[in-house]
């Protein structure tokens, strides 16, 4: 079964709002990653958190993590149209190399 | 950055012919690739875990007989899909990661597969 379990599974805002998913996982984590995917392309690794780590920043993304709750939220803070794109979330359960994606988020900004 | 080649990058042929995809790593040493499955508007499901030197290991009900891996050097995966068949149509998408832990992984541009 997966790992992870994305909401919303779909969001469509404005441009210049902020975007906030989240994802919750199931099982112990070394770290927890966000990638993105243009529709028809592979995924891009934008940001990794530790399992000791409790909020990492990255341009216009901010992560948060929260182990005693096993979830983890992404926002993208004033949103363009080239965010438009697939969000998962990605973790390597402790003691294993593989990544087990989320559901994923579909997020939509309208110019 | 870490570059992963996948290819071809779209690939269309008839039922029953075999399908070999590759994924390289350009600028770094993947002693582990992953490859994935996708279909639309789902998330990436894991297929098996490519190790160099050796056999790869499968996720469970992956037909391995089927999905064939291969990991003979460093930088190179291959997936063959063989005998192909309408179900097996999907969006297929490599991944490789340098040693140690708490590494991202780095995707290929993915692998589109119909099957007539």
């Amino acid at each position: 079964s997966q790992q992870g379990e994305e909401d919303p599974q779909a969001l469509s805002i404005q441009e210049g709002e902020n975007a906030t998913m989240n994802c919750s996982y199931k099982t112990s984590i070394n770290n927890l990653q966000w990638y993105r995917q243009n529709s028809g392309r592979g995924l891009v690794h934008l940001i990794l958190i530790r399992s000791n780590e409790r909020e990492k920043h990255s341009g216009r993304l901010r992560v948060t993590l929260d182990t005693s709750k096993k979830s983890s939220s992404l926002l993208i803070t004033a949103s363009r149209a080239a965010d438009t794109a697939s969000y998962f979330c990605a973790t390597p359960p402790s003691g294993t190399y593989k990544y087990i994606f989320g559901t994923g988020t579909r997020l939509k900004v309208l110019a | 950055g870490a570059v992963v080649s996948q290819h071809p990058s779209r690939v269309i042929c008839k039922s029953g012919t075999s399908v070999k995809i590759e994924c390289r790593s350009l600028d770094f040493q993947a002693t582990t690739m992953f490859w994935y499955r996708q279909f639309p508007k789902q998330s990436l499901m894991l297929m098996a875990t490519s190790n160099e030197g050796s056999k790869a290991t499968y996720e469970q009900g992956v037909e391995k007989d089927k999905f064939l891996i291969n990991h003979a050097s460093l930088t190179l995966s291959t997936l063959t899909v063989t005998s192909a068949h309408p179900e097996d149509s999907s969006f297929y998408i490599c991944s490789a990661s340098g040693t140690g832990s708490n590494q991202p992984q780095h995707f290929g541009d993915g692998t589109r597969l119909s099957i007539l």
